[in-house]
């Protein structure tokens, strides 16, 4: 089985701007999460996707934004780009086919830079 | 609210000798644990979970971790450190149930040392 895959792999905008990822999940999965890898903050958790509803939500700004399309795929969208957002992005899939034990597996991630 | 400390942001061992990596959680309902590993440029890979069941869990590339309740830990071992094992290691834990949220510990750096 292929794995979590993301596009783009790396990324350089500038302030103001705004960025779209995205995350392929592993096929049969429906479950996307993502997260955000600073070295000052570690890794937080954004925002989560099941069924293309956002199911659970971190602590961050209305900036960042995220959807889910019916074949699973996701996308993370960050708006009006702060030099803060600097960051790797990571997402995750999971089967989330009940019971909670299941994994979560991670792409290799986004590494967005801004300028 | 939960959280995961791992003691020691950076452990240095020589090759062959144990690896101890050191993990505590603070949770108010029955956790599950996880550890991951990192690699430079890379994503996370998961080395070995526990959710139910037996306490020591065996994972990948020789790993194991035990969950010891009285301590609310998780901290992980491996009997003989390989050069390949270099990489950042992260603690996490989850609710359970339908809540998917990870929430992480800042990271281990290991350095294998010939």
């Amino acid at each position: 089985k292929a794995g979590v895959t993301q596009t783009p792999r790396y990324l350089i905008k500038t302030r103001g701007q705004q960025v779209t990822l995205s995350c392929s999940p592993i096929s049969g999965h429906r479950s996307v999460s993502w997260y955000q890898q600073t070295p000052g903050q570690g890794l937080q958790f954004l925002f989560e996707y099941f069924s293309e509803t956002q199911r659970n939500k971190g602590n961050f700004p209305g900036r960042f934004s995220g959807r889910q399309f019916s074949n699973s795929r996701s996308e993370m969208n960050v708006s009006t780009l702060e030099l803060g957002d600097s960051a790797l992005y990571l997402c995750a899939s999971s089967l989330a086919g009940g019971g909670g034990t299941d994994t979560q597996y991670f792409g290799p991630g986004t590494r967005l830079t801004v300028l | 609210a939960q959280s995961v400390t791992q003691l020691g942001s950076h452990v240095s061992v020589s090759e062959g000798a144990l690896v101890l990596l050191r993990c505590n959680y603070s949770s108010s309902v029955p956790p599950y644990l996880f550890w991951y590993v990192q690699y430079p440029n890379q994503g996370l890979q998961l080395l070995l979970k526990y959710t139910t069941g037996a306490t020591l869990v065996k994972g990948i590339n020789g790993f194991e971790a035990e969950f010891k309740k009285s301590e609310t830990s998780f901290h992980l071992t491996k009997p003989s450190a390989h050069m390949s094992d270099a990489a950042e290691y992260f603690c996490a834990h989850r609710r359970g149930g339908s809540n998917y949220k990870l929430t992480f510990g800042k990271g281990t750096l290991l350095t294998v040392n010939p």
